[in-house]
């Protein structure tokens, strides 16, 4: 298809396992945004990618959450030794210009995430 | 305080009815997006301003940059347009900050 793929959509697991949600940017997208929803809130800002090189993860919560982006263009987030607090849905957004700058992000239909 | 406040929170109307939510924020931004997430989490962006106004179809954005708000509208609203309305501020470093969002539900 033509917009940001997310896989899996639903993801559960059980506490202390480590989990890794995909995210397919549109293709010739540059920027790539990683954000965290838990239940009733707003997205909060987790990462950024510009191309392959990570230049924002001041949002990642703890040193459990690392992402990845090795290629510029698929990326991958991962939870080490998840814990309950890790619920939530995770989505990814694209956008095509160097840092978003004035292009809108366009969003996948994010992984939910239950940790058990 | 939250950098970006929606309100309502929660808002219900008969189908045909005036919606506006609003938005303030509190930080520089580069730009202001109006989003729509329906059950399922999917988002999808609905307006990108940084100012003045601008219209599609039966929705409006408005932003006035010197008063840090924003405003969105639907005229005629319809039962398909019940979602969460989330407002996000792109700050100066280009990372979205979001409002926590407006339930809207539009009864027949």
């Amino acid at each position: 298809g033509a917009g940001v793929s997310q896989s899996p959509r639903y993801k559960v697991a059980k506490r202390g396992q480590d989990v890794a949600l995909r995210c397919d940017p549109i293709s010739g997208h540059v920027s790539l945004f990683w954000y965290q929803q838990a239940l009733g809130q707003g997205p909060e800002f987790l990462t950024y990618f510009q191309n392959e090189a990570q230049l924002d993860k001041s949002g990642l919560p703890s040193d459990r959450f690392f992402a990845e982006r090795p290629e510029g263009s698929v990326s991958t987030l991962k939870i080490q030794r998840t814990q309950q607090e890790d619920s939530a849905v995770y989505l990814c957004a694209s956008s095509l210009g160097w840092g978003g700058r004035h292009q809108p992000q366009h969003f996948g239909d994010g992984t939910r995430l239950s940790i058990l | 305080k939250n950098e970006v406040e929606q309100s309502p929170q929660n808002l219900t109307a008969q189908e045909g009815e005036f919606i506006t939510i609003n938005c303030s924020y509190s930080v520089g931004i580069s730009a202001l997006h109006w989003l729509q997430q329906h059950p399922g989490g999917g988002i999808v962006s609905l307006f990108m301003l940084s100012s003045g106004k601008k219209k599609h179809g039966r929705l409006i954005a408005t932003i006035n940059i010197q008063e840090k708000h924003s405003s969105l509208h639907i005229t005629a609203s319809h039962p398909r347009d019940s979602a969460v309305y989330i407002c996000a501020v792109r700050s100066n470093t280009d990372k979205l900050i979001f409002g926590t969002g407006t339930r809207l539900q539009v009864f027949p």
